[in-house]
């Protein structure tokens, strides 16, 4: 079964582009989370997802950051506009319900300029 | 500030020694504590979870809990050159999805 999707794979952008991560969770699963990895402040959750409906986004650092669910297979991470401290690795992860197990995609390196 | 603290490393121990991995956390109301194998450039994957006191085995890997202590670990035992990675602590309070990572442990194994 594919596990977790995300892309771009790797994203080098300028500061004040916009900047949009895409995720596809692990079909059948209801919940979906983003998490942003930096070596200073390690993982972090930046949102939470449960039937496409957001749930909890008190991690999400300010207004330039924006999340989408519009259906059970996708969802955006935005940031417009970008700026060089948001320069990290971005994951996307599902799990089957909100308690089981979180399953993590491959992870968007992102470098704002 | 829910946190969990973890020693950053790096950890470094010979092929076939045991790694212990410590991690501490702060909210007494915690339920569930897991840990994460994260191999460089790539994304975390679930090794073990722990949900009561005492010690929990899978294979070479034992967790342990302390919640007087607020305490957990995780012992390697025989360790192998493809343990090597970091090793990530998370801890889930009163809601039932959040988890709170601590930075990692860089574990290295010799051989």
């Amino acid at each position: 079964d594919a596990g977790v999707i995300q892309s771009p794979r790797h994203e080098v952008t300028e500061m004040g582009q916009e900047v949009t991560l895409r995720c596809k969770p692990i079909s059948g699963h209801n919940s979906l989370f983003w998490y942003r990895q930096t070596m200073m402040r390690g993982l972090e959750l930046l949102i939470y997802f449960n039937n496409n409906v957001p749930i909890d986004d008190s991690g999400m650092p300010e207004d330039r950051f924006s999340a989408k669910m519009p259906n059970a297979s996708f969802s955006t991470l935005k940031i417009q506009p970008s700026e060089p401290r948001d320069s990290a690795v971005y994951f996307c992860a599902s799990s089957l319900s909100s308690g089981e197990t979180q399953y993590f995609g491959p992870g968007t390196r992102l470098l704002v300029l | 500030q829910k946190e969990v603290e973890q020693n950053s490393g790096p950890l470094s121990v010979p092929e076939g020694a045991i790694a212990s991995l410590n991690c501490t956390y702060s909210d007494r109301g915690s339920q569930s504590f897991f840990w994460y194998r994260q191999y460089s450039g790539k994304s975390p994957e679930l090794i073990m979870f722990i949900y009561s006191n005492g010690d929990k085995e899978d294979g070479r890997f034992t967790a342990q809990l302390n919640k007087a202590s607020q305490y957990v670990s995780l012992l390697i035992r025989d360790s192998q050159p493809s343990d090597s990675a970091t090793y990530l602590c998370a801890v889930r309070g009163g809601s039932n999805y959040k988890l709170t990572f601590g930075k990692g442990t860089l574990l290295t194994v010799n051989p």
